[in-house]
């Protein structure tokens, strides 16, 4: 099956800093790559998606990237604010007749004002 | 549009005993998927349901079980409990068009 895996497991950035997170994944046939956010005691809620046939997607001050080759795809947070501090899990799966979709370990944003 | 319902939100029960958690998806969605939260381990995939029909099943033990039914709730099912199960269990569902999952608030469940 799927295996994502998630990097860092932590990230503090100053405010206003831009904030990375990266993803690699092993099944060649995922298709569809969805980043969650999920706030303390809140559940996860999808802020951004991409398909394998966009290289990149922008959404205001969140983007994201995707390499099918190297089976690698981002997360980027630009001018962050203290309330982008959450956890943030990517996710890969073959969308269509199956949803077989695997998480990333997530990572702990902190944004500091 | 009402989301994703999950009950009960809170649970305590003792080792040894079995625990029945319920998912009502949003209305027209038919996936409907399971997760286990705990702190180190992520979002864990529990299984998946479409039409009733469970079609992709993570790497947990037979003591977890679901099933879905023709309204697309579901259920799912830990049997024997163990210390090792207390964590959030978050359903999700999806229209099953390559769309994103919404998830529910979650069930906690604490085995003591």
């Amino acid at each position: 099956g799927e295996n994502v895996e998630q990097h860092p497991s932590t990230l503090s950035v100053q405010e206003g800093d831009s904030a990375v997170i990266k993803c690699t994944y092993s099944d060649s046939a995922s298709n569809y790559f969805p980043w969650y956010k999920q706030e303390l005691g809140k559940r996860p809620q999808l802020i951004i998606d991409i398909r394998s046939n966009v290289g990149e997607k922008k959404d205001q001050r969140i983007a994201v990237t995707l390499n099918k080759t190297a089976k690698h795809f981002s997360l980027h947070i630009t001018e962050t604010q203290p309330e982008d501090s959450a956890v943030y899990f990517c996710a890969a799966s073959r969308a269509g007749n199956n949803n077989d979709m695997r998480f990333g370990a997530g990572t702990r944003l902190t944004v500091k004002p | 549009k009402a989301g994703v319902t999950q009950t009960p939100r809170y649970l305590i029960k003792t080792r040894g005993q079995q625990v029945t958690l319920s998912c009502s998806p949003i209305s027209g969605h038919r996936s409907v998927s399971w997760y286990q939260q705990t702190p180190g381990q992520g979002l864990q995939f529990l299984f998946e349901y479409f039409s009733e029909t469970q079609r992709n099943k993570g790497n947990f033990p037979g003591r977890f079980s679901g099933r879905q039914f023709s309204n697309s709730r579901s259920e799912m099912n830990v049997s024997t409990l163990e210390l090792g199960d207390s964590a959030l269990y978050l359903c999700a569902s999806s229209s099953d068009r390559g769309q994103g999952y919404t998830f529910g608030s979650g069930t906690r469940l604490t085995v003591v």
